[in-house]
């Protein structure tokens, strides 16, 4: 089945210590997303790609980076994790940017614990 | 700019019963509108979604909301309950064009034996 995979589903890194999510698709859809998600909240968008193209919200910190080296993977990396970092991070995608291909596929979720 | 509304954090139904789970947006042109459901440490599933055209839709697990442009709702039901309901719901809403989707704050739907 075509899926949204994220690994791991589990990961703890110490406090500033680089840690670095992946994300592939079997979709082959043009846009990728990276949402955090903190308990009982909504998911916050971070950053997406069409295709190579990145872009950032405004809100988004330096902290938080991402990478798209193909149409299938995505990374994202947190150069120095806080404590306020530990959250749920999810990927998405979907086909286009222009509604209504923008209905989005999310992958299962990496759950990142700062120690 | 966009913005959803979902009425009550928590919501608890016995099983058996309705589910009502409310959403409404603020949006000065026609929106897309989307339920996903999150069980816990899970991602997002899509339940349904509206686009254009039969403002009633329906979607998996026997959940259906309809469109109602002259109230700006998009209210989630389901006519009886069942214990694997339980979960977080996002109602969510994007317009034509390149904007973001924006999620309601989420009701959390318990279902009581």
């Amino acid at each position: 089945d075509a899926m949204v995979i994220q690994n791991p589903r589990y990961q703890v890194t110490q406090f500033g210590k680089p840690v670095t999510l992946s994300c592939s698709q079997t979709l082959n859809h043009n846009v990728m997303y990276w949402y955090q998600q903190k308990s009982s909240q909504a998911p916050k968008l971070l950053f997406h790609y069409y295709d190579k193209d990145f872009n950032n919200e405004a809100d988004t910190p330096d902290n938080f980076q991402s990478r798209r080296p193909n149409t299938s993977f995505c990374f994202l990396d947190i150069r120095s994790p806080g404590l306020g970092d530990a959250a749920m991070y999810l990927c998405a995608t979907s086909r286009g940017l222009l509604s209504p291909q923008r209905e989005q596929y999310f992958g299962p979720g990496t759950r990142l614990t700062v120690t | 700019a966009q913005s959803v509304t979902q009425l009550g954090s928590h919501v608890s139904v016995s099983e058996g019963a309705l589910v009502l789970l409310r959403c409404n947006y603020s949006s000065s042109v026609p929106p897309y509108l989307f339920w996903y459901v999150q069980y816990p440490n899970q991602g997002l599933q899509l339940l349904l979604k509206y686009t254009t055209g039969a403002t009633l839709v329906k979607g998996i697990n026997g959940f259906e909301a309809e469109f109602k442009k002259s109230e700006t709702s998009f209210h989630l039901t389901k006519p009886s309950a069942h214990m694997s309901d339980a979960a977080e719901y996002f109602c969510a809403v994007t317009l034509s064009g390149n904007t973001p989707l924006v999620f309601g704050k989420g009701t959390r739907l318990s279902v009581i034996a």
